[in-house]
């Protein structure tokens, strides 16, 4: 069955301290892949997303994500984290050939000073 | 930039009433969708909506749910007969691509009592 999976409720990390957000689906073939972030009583921003073509791909706010098709993953990354990227963060994948998104259930960061 | 408009932002509603959110796309975007979010659970697709008709919808879009786009600006989710069940975050999103380059809307927060 086609899934996604983000393996991690909750992250707590100090500010200025990298971050790592893991997500894994599970597909037959890659499918398109995005991550989106969500403020506190705000909406779904895009943050990057993945087609093809090059693997690690740059995102806004200084977030980025690679592509591993042999571990069907596309993780998160920021070097350094600010204290305005505590948020919700989703990673989300639309299954070629379907016109919605799948979402993960979600990793709740908290920054830390 | 331009974004897309949910009105309203909260709304309260009894049992068994109707209710109808409303979401304003970016201008030139064709492909018009409704997710709602339970709270503290994932993102969940309802229904994609492309060319004045429905192209995909969710077994949550049952008949008790239904869409339109009634004039060249607004896209409108109407439940016909609330269940506490569905109180949620509903986020209405647009597109000129498809679910490539979904743009979310801050969200209605809708509470059935």
């Amino acid at each position: 069955a086609q899934s996604v999976t983000q393996p991690d409720i909750h992250i707590t990390v100090s500010e200025g301290a990298s971050l790592e957000l893991r997500c894994n689906y599970s597909y037959g073939a890659t499918p398109y892949l995005f991550w989106y972030v969500q403020s506190p009583g705000q909406g779904l921003q895009l943050l990057l997303k993945y087609f093809s073509g090059d693997t690690l791909v740059q995102g806004i706010k200084g977030f980025e994500a690679e592509f591993k098709r042999s571990q069907s993953s596309f993780n998160l990354r920021k070097p350094s984290v600010h204290w305005s990227d505590a948020a919700e963060y989703f990673c989300a994948v639309a299954f070629r050939g379907a016109n919605n998104l799948f979402f993960g259930t979600g990793t709740r960061l908290t920054v830390i000073p | 930039e331009p974004e897309v408009t949910q009105t309203p932002s909260h709304q309260v509603t009894q049992m068994g009433q109707e209710v109808i959110l409303r979401c304003v796309p970016i201008s030139n975007h064709l492909y018009f969708y409704w997710y709602r979010q339970i709270l503290g659970q994932k993102v969940e697709f309802l229904v994609s909506f492309y060319n004045n008709e429905i192209s995909e919808k969710s077994e949550i879009f049952d008949d008790q749910f239904s869409v339109e786009r009634p004039d060249g600006s607004n896209f409108t989710l109407k439940i016909r007969s609330t269940k506490l069940e569905d109180s949620a975050m509903y986020f209405c999103a647009s597109s000129d691509v498809g679910t490539l380059g979904a743009f979310f809307g801050q969200g209605t927060r809708l509470t059935v009592v």
